[in-house]
């Protein structure tokens, strides 16, 4: 099991321009939240999704910003225009169903808006 | 409202003593908690959760209801122990809920 994939590791935008940002999660899992961690602070949550659901967006900014996760492929986190404010890292995480097992984290994208 | 504090940013301590990162949340209700580390270029992975009660690595936590608090403690630290480390809580069905982290404390284990 290769564990949950994030690419791409690092991407560098304009600003003004999309960031997209890719989650395989692990084999058998079904859910997948997004987390973004700004310089000098923890991870915050931002969106949990299942598969052509969303599930809990209450983290998500309420511009620009969006998430799916479709019944094939990965779950993409998308940002629109993006601003100086959104560098930053994010995480994606995944669990199997049924909630009784934890998260396993993605490496993460590193985003940087010049 | 939810939230986790570790006060401390920073920890160094020497190689062999003992080692307590602290953790205290704030939440309504049962809470799972959780410790994740980070080891340099190395992605967050699970340490312990207190409903497993177990050791992992020579680290436990306890969790106190009383103190709503979740320290990691080991005994003899080592250098291979330096990392990042994240306290986080989540609700009573870890996998369907999100995770509210805490700052992180990086620890240092000095030689």
């Amino acid at each position: 099991n290769a564990g949950v994939m994030q690419n791409p590791r690092h991407l560098v935008r304009r600003r003004g321009q999309e960031a997209r940002l890719r989650c395989s999660p692990m084999k058998g899992h079904s859910h997948v939240y997004w987390y973004r961690q700004l310089p000098e602070e923890g991870l915050k949550f931002m969106v949990y999704l299942q598969k052509e659901n969303i599930i809990d967006e209450s983290g998500m900014p309420k511009e620009r910003f969006s998430a799916e996760f479709p019944k094939e492929g990965p779950s993409i986190l998308r940002i629109q225009q993006v601003v100086r404010g959104d560098s930053a890292a994010y995480f994606c995480a995944s669990s199997p169903p049924g909630g009784r097992d934890t998260q396993y984290f993605g490496p993460g994208t590193r985003l940087t808006v010049l | 409202a939810q939230r986790v504090t570790q006060p401390e940013k920073l920890l160094s301590v020497f190689k062999g003593a003992p080692v307590e990162l602290k953790c205290n949340y704030s939440y309504s209700g049962s809470p799972e908690l959780f410790w994740y580390v980070q080891y340099s270029r190395q992605r967050l992975q699970l340490l312990l959760r207190h409903i497993s009660r177990e050791s992992i690595k020579g680290f436990t936590a306890d969790l106190n209801k009383g103190e709503t608090s979740f320290h990691l403690k080991k005994p003899f630290a080592q250098e291979e122990d330096s990392a990042m480390y994240y306290c986080a809580l989540s609700g009573p069905h870890s996998g369907n809920t999100p995770l509210v982290f805490g700052k992180g404390t990086r620890l240092s284990v000095i030689a």
